[in-house]
């Protein structure tokens, strides 16, 4: 079975921080994303990788940026968090880019910046 | 641009009766759809998906979905509902980014009560 674990399940960090979330994928998958999930919102994607150290943008990119140093470990990094970063984080990973592709995900990581 | 729409952000059942979560879809491709479960404090799981196969989709757990291209809907149905089947459901269609990449478009999601 695919697994793709997250660091944290809880984190609670205050306005300006730096934040690290981590994700890693044990099935050697070429594709990984991050994710926001809001209320009412759906999921809407951050970043995603492709390969290792490539990287780009989706949807809600701002505030947020990525690491991909290894293929199997992908790591969104809000640079001076803020309250409206408060959400829950899932990352997923992928095999391929085609549109048929199962995307397997994470527990999340419900983040609160106060 | 790919989109859903799901029609209804929660559904009330009771144990035993059918369940009806309704999608609609806008493509203007031949779409990828798919339905994925999100139960309480876990990550979403994979339901089932359409490729252009077969019209009517089977998945686990005792769900199916029928695309009905002429409706533009993907609507996920179950025969009869379990207590464990309480989650939200996300409705979800494969775009294409600038570049070229595959990305997952989510709708904004169904909760699913089931009462005894």
């Amino acid at each position: 079975d695919v697994k793709v674990t997250q660091s944290s399940r809880y984190l609670v960090k205050r306005t300006g921080e730096k934040v690290f979330l981590e994700c890693v994928q044990d099935m050697d998958h070429e594709n990984m994303f991050w994710y926001r999930q809001d209320p009412g919102l759906g999921l809407r994607l951050i970043y995603f990788s492709y390969d290792v150290k490539m990287k780009e943008k989706g949807d809600i990119p701002e505030g947020y940026s990525v690491s991909r140093e290894k293929k199997e470990r992908f790591s969104l990094i809000l640079e001076s968090a803020s309250t409206n970063q408060t959400s829950m984080y899932l990352c997923a990973s992928s095999q391929r880019f085609s549109q048929t592709d199962t995307q397997y995900f994470g527990p999340g990581t419900r983040l609160t910046v106060l | 641009a790919q989109s859903v729409t799901q029609l209804d952000s929660h559904v009330s059942v009771s144990e035993g009766t059918p369940v009806l979560l309704r999608c609609n879809y806008s493509s203007s491709y031949s779409p990828s759809l798919f339905w994925y479960v999100q139960h309480p404090n876990k990550g979403l799981q994979l339901l089932l998906k359409y490729t252009s196969a077969a019209t009517l989709v089977k998945g686990i757990n005792g769900f199916e979905a029928e695309f009905k291209k002429s409706e533009t809907s993907f609507h996920l149905t179950k025969p009869s509902a379990h207590m464990s089947d309480a989650a939200e459901y996300f409705c979800v269609v494969s775009d294409r980014t600038s570049t070229g990449f595959q990305k997952l478009v989510f709708g904004t999601g169904t909760r699913l009560l089931v009462s005894p």
